[in-house]
């Protein structure tokens, strides 16, 4: 059974890097048949797609943050990590991580439990 | 990007009760359509995939049904544990994947 695991800080101060790690046990993210997600929810309010990374290292980020971005990839860790450069307090949420189903059917399953980022001033 | 119009955004139910919830899209988006429930503090849980395709260990007492640009969330008899916040999401046209705003259940 595939689980995901956030991890990171949990304080960032505004115009730094946040950075955080999805680590995969039980399945290997090298696998073909999936791409791997990151999701974010600002407190109260709904949820966001931030972007996917593929095994080949390909990836797709959503629009809106394409230019503070980077999704990497580390197999030999089987984990995946989440960049967004200049943060400001807009950035504060709780950030999920998730195993992406594409190829046929799509949805996203299982989610990591997700972890909070504030950003101070 | 396609937005997603969930309704009502709010829904007030009993135990026991049956609750429908709509998700129509600003454009087609054939059957690539899911629903989660997210409860406070957890992460959000696939319920159905593929607009009507019940994920293994969700209880039957939930469907989906709906194609191209509306789509439905049926909770048959409403039980304690099914208030929550839920969600539609597509995975027709990316980037970007997009959510609808969210539907809260609560109890009456």
């Amino acid at each position: 059974q595939v689980q995901l695991q956030e991890s990171g800080p949990g304080l960032v101060k505004a115009s730094q890097t946040l950075s955080l790690t999805c680590s995969v046990s039980g399945g290997s993210i090298t696998s073909g048949d999936y791409y791997w997600s990151w999701i974010r929810q600002p407190p109260g309010k709904g949820l966001e797609w931030i972007g996917y990374i593929y095994y080949s290292g390909s990836t797709y980020y959503n629009p809106s943050l394409k230019s503070r971005l980077i999704i990497s990839l580390d197999m030999s860790k089987n984990d995946f990590s989440l960049n967004v450069r200049s943060v400001t307090a807009a950035d504060t949420a709780v950030y999920f991580c998730a195993r992406h189903v594409w190829f046929g059917d799509r949805y996203f399953d299982p989610w990591g439990p997700g972890t909070l980022v504030t950003v101070s001033s | 990007d396609i937005q997603l119009i969930q309704s009502p955004s709010f829904l007030s139910a009993s135990v026991g009760d049956r609750v429908t919830i709509s998700c129509r899209a600003s454009q087609g988006i054939s059957s690539y359509l899911a629903w989660y429930q997210q409860k406070p503090g957890k992460a959000p849980k696939l319920l159905i995939y593929a607009a009507s395709t019940l994920q293994s260990g969700v209880p039957s007492r939930f469907s989906g049904s709906g194609s191209g640009t509306e789509f439905t969330l049926t909770i048959g008899s409403l039980q304690p544990e099914d208030f929550a916040t839920y969600y539609c999401q597509q995975l027709d046209d990316y980037p970007p994947i997009t959510f609808g705003q969210g539907t809260r259940l609560e109890i009456k």
